[in-house]
């Protein structure tokens, strides 16, 4: 069965520097979204991305974070300058567009990466 | 904008027992709405979702969840839990809007603790 993958499985940086967070969405997607978990908080929205460009971001996706579609297979992103603050487990997910008057699209999530910064 | 409440951070239960948790939500559109599970140290797994139809919907593991509009609820029910249920549940919801690409908001989720 396809699954969404992320690497690395647990990313430690310090403070200042740039992390760059991977995911491999599941082929035939054409929606992709990251998600956040700080440790013990509920998962939050950042970002989600379709045609190659951002569709919606949420207030916590400021200019140090940014993603990219770099190839035809890897969803990235990028944390510029990370903070203490940054520390969380990232979810990325992806959806297939079933069809242009579809509202729905299930989203698949992959395991996460723990990001540590210390 | 949308939100969901998840009022019970913990439902501790004992194994075989009935358990309900809790979901409400508020929306000014059509929603669509889920229940995901996660194991510890794992990602975010779908149980169940409620997208148009029959308000009683029923997802993996024996779960179930029945959509009440009036109430703005959505509560996940099981009649009989085993050990291996113990996780953290979280309900979400996304706004009905037509071309894909709908956000999730989550609940803070309830910690589920099955013991014998």
């Amino acid at each position: 069965e396809p699954e969404v993958t992320q690497t690395p499985s647990h990313q430690v940086t310090q403070m200042g520097q740039e992390v760059i967070l991977r995911c491999v969405p599941i082929s035939n997607h054409l929606y992709f979204y990251w998600y956040r978990q700080i440790l013990g908080q509920k998962v939050e929205f950042l970002v989600s991305f379709y045609n190659n460009e951002i569709s919606e971001k949420s207030e916590i996706f400021d200019d140090q974070f940014s993603v990219e579609r770099p190839d035809g297979s890897n969803f990235t992103l990028k944390i510029r300058s990370t903070k203490l603050e940054d520390s969380a487990m990232y979810f990325c997910a992806s959806s297939q567009v079933v069809a242009a008057w579809s509202s729905y699209n299930e989203q698949f999530f992959g395991p996460g990466t723990r990001l540590t910064v210390l | 904008a949308q939100s969901v409440t998840q009022l019970d951070s913990q439902v501790p239960v004992f194994e075989e027992a009935p358990v309900e948790l809790r979901c409400n939500y508020s929306s000014s559109v059509s929603v669509y709405l889920f229940w995901y599970v996660q194991y510890p140290n794992q990602g975010l797994q779908l149980l169940l979702k409620y997208l148009s139809g029959s308000t009683l919907v029923k997802g993996i593991n024996g779960f179930e969840a029945e959509f009440n509009k009036s109430q703005t609820s959505f509560h996940l029910r099981k009649p009989s839990v085993h050990i291996s249920d113990t996780a953290e549940y979280f309900c979400a919801v996304s706004e009905g809007l037509t071309g894909g690409g709908n956000k999730l908001t989550f609940g803070t989720g309830t910690q589920l603790k099955v013991e014998l």
